[in-house]
């Protein structure tokens, strides 16, 4: 079946640091989603990239989506204490979602 | 902002009972799902629902699980013989556009099988 993989399973960076988590899909993708979950939390809909080499940006968030369509990335700026949670992202194949196992963040201050 | 809702926030409950977790989506939203994430691991996909009837289902979601929309408004998970294996956290959320599109999730509830 599909499998959504991701690097790093943990990060721990000095608050200023840039940070950078991957995702990538066994299947190609008609689209990929992130998502923050703050500890003890919910998931929280970041962004959705949809076409072949896409970028977007969210003030120090840059996302990529892969030319081939079966990875991204999600880099922040400068971290801050703020960004602290696990990131995952998602692709969905017909109407199932399927979740990378999420890289988790610690910034220190 | 227009959330998602679910109750109750914590269930605990013995095995082989019934539990019946809810959820109220965004009210325009038609697309409705049900996650579990075991605690500090990564949130996994049980089913989708979208027109009074299940989409997709996953490996998860077999017989002992089931969902209905009542009313309107309700949208219910119900577990009928639980096993210790099912404490997690069970997240409800609701789309708008469908599975690709952002999903507004529910703060969760706790299931605690003992």
């Amino acid at each position: 079946g599909q499998q959504v993989m991701q690097i790093p399973q943990y990060q721990h960076v000095q608050e200023g640091e840039d940070f950078t988590t991957y995702c990538n899909s066994s299947t190609t993708l008609s689209n990929i989603q992130w998502y923050k979950q703050r500890p003890g939390g919910h998931p929280v809909f970041l962004i959705q990239l949809v076409k072949s080499g896409e970028v977007k940006k969210q003030k120090r968030l840059t996302f990529q989506f892969g030319e081939a369509k079966k990875n991204s990335s999600l880099h922040i700026t400068a971290t801050q204490t703020t960004d602290v949670g696990t990131y995952f992202c998602a692709g969905s194949l017909h109407d199932k979602v399927i979740f990378g196992p999420g890289t988790s963040l610690s910034v220190i201050p | 902002e227009p959330e998602v809702t679910q109750t109750p926030s914590h269930q605990v409950t013995q095995m082989g009972q019934e539990v019946i977790l809810r959820c109220v989506p965004i009210s325009n939203h038609l697309y409705f799902y049900w996650y579990r994430q075991i605690l500090g691991q990564k949130v996994e996909f049980l089913v989708s629902f979208y027109n009074n009837e299940i989409s997709e289902k996953s490996e998860i979601f077999d017989d002992q699980f089931s969902v209905e929309r009542p009313d309107g408004s309700n949208f219910t998970l119900k577990i009928r013989s639980t096993k210790l294996e099912d404490s997690a956290m069970y997240f409800c959320a609701s789309s708008d556009q469908g599975s690709g599109y952002e999903q507004y999730f529910g703060p969760g509830t706790r299931l605690t099988v003992t």
